[in-house]
């Protein structure tokens, strides 16, 4: 079975610092996708970034980017020049490429943002 | 174009009740997927439906089901309500089955007293 981890409960990182979450996964599968949903207090899981496991290139979207690390299994999202806008839950996320497309979910990180 | 539309966005019930959630998802898209998140259980998957068919169920009791209208429209349904049914429940949709595209609504959170 599919497992997500993220490690991290909570953190915290200063207006306009760079900070990165953790996210690491279990699964016997070699193809299949990874993503970053951001929930603020709206509570709309709003989806961040996205990375096809088959893709060695780490995505990039604006501010965010992720470290992505196949063999390892690890899959970390870095925020730089961090906004206020960007405090949240952050979820990892994990889908399989082929058959039951249902996400499987970390616990999520608590970001705070320190104006 | 309007997001997804899940309705109510609260919801007070008692024990032994039933409840019916209901989601319309982005026009054009077929596929919708339901979640309950949960401060103990995180986020789980409770199913999907594409063009009116159940394609994936998720690891929950009998009590809860779904269904989806020719229109997409999907709705929930928790019978026989217990406490631990208390969560906010997140309906996603997407074009088709496998897209990428999820986007989600912003939930009913559902109390059971």
């Amino acid at each position: 079975a599919q497992t997500v981890t993220q490690s991290q409960p909570e953190m915290s990182v200063q207006e306009a610092e760079t900070v990165t979450l953790s996210c690491t996964y279990d699964t016997s599968e070699s193809d299949y996708y990874l993503f970053w949903y951001k929930q603020p207090p709206s509570r709309q899981m709003i989806l961040v970034i996205r990375q096809e496991a088959y893709k060695q290139q780490n995505a990039t979207e604006n501010r965010f980017s992720v470290n992505f690390q196949k063999a390892a299994k690890s899959f970390s999202l870095k925020i730089s020049d961090s906004q206020l806008g960007d405090a949240a839950m952050y979820f990892c996320a994990y889908r399989r490429q082929t058959g039951a497309n249902n996400l499987f979910f970390g616990t999520g990180t608590r970001l705070t943002v320190i104006p | 174009k309007a997001g997804v539309t899940q309705t109510p966005r609260y919801l007070i019930k008692t024990r032994g009740q039933q409840v019916t959630l209901s989601c319309s998802p982005i026009s054009g898209h077929r596929s919708v997927s339901w979640y309950q998140q949960t401060p103990g259980q995180g986020l789980q998957f409770l199913f999907e439906y594409f063009s009116e068919t159940q394609r994936n169920k998720g690891n929950f009791p009998g009590r809860f089901s779904g269904r989806q209208f020719s229109n997409s429209r999907s709705e929930m349904n928790v019978s026989t309500l217990e406490l631990g049914d208390s969560a906010l429940y997140l309906c996603a949709s997407s074009f088709s089955v496998g897209a990428d595209g999820y986007t989600f609504g912003s939930g009913t959170r559902l109390t059971v007293v």
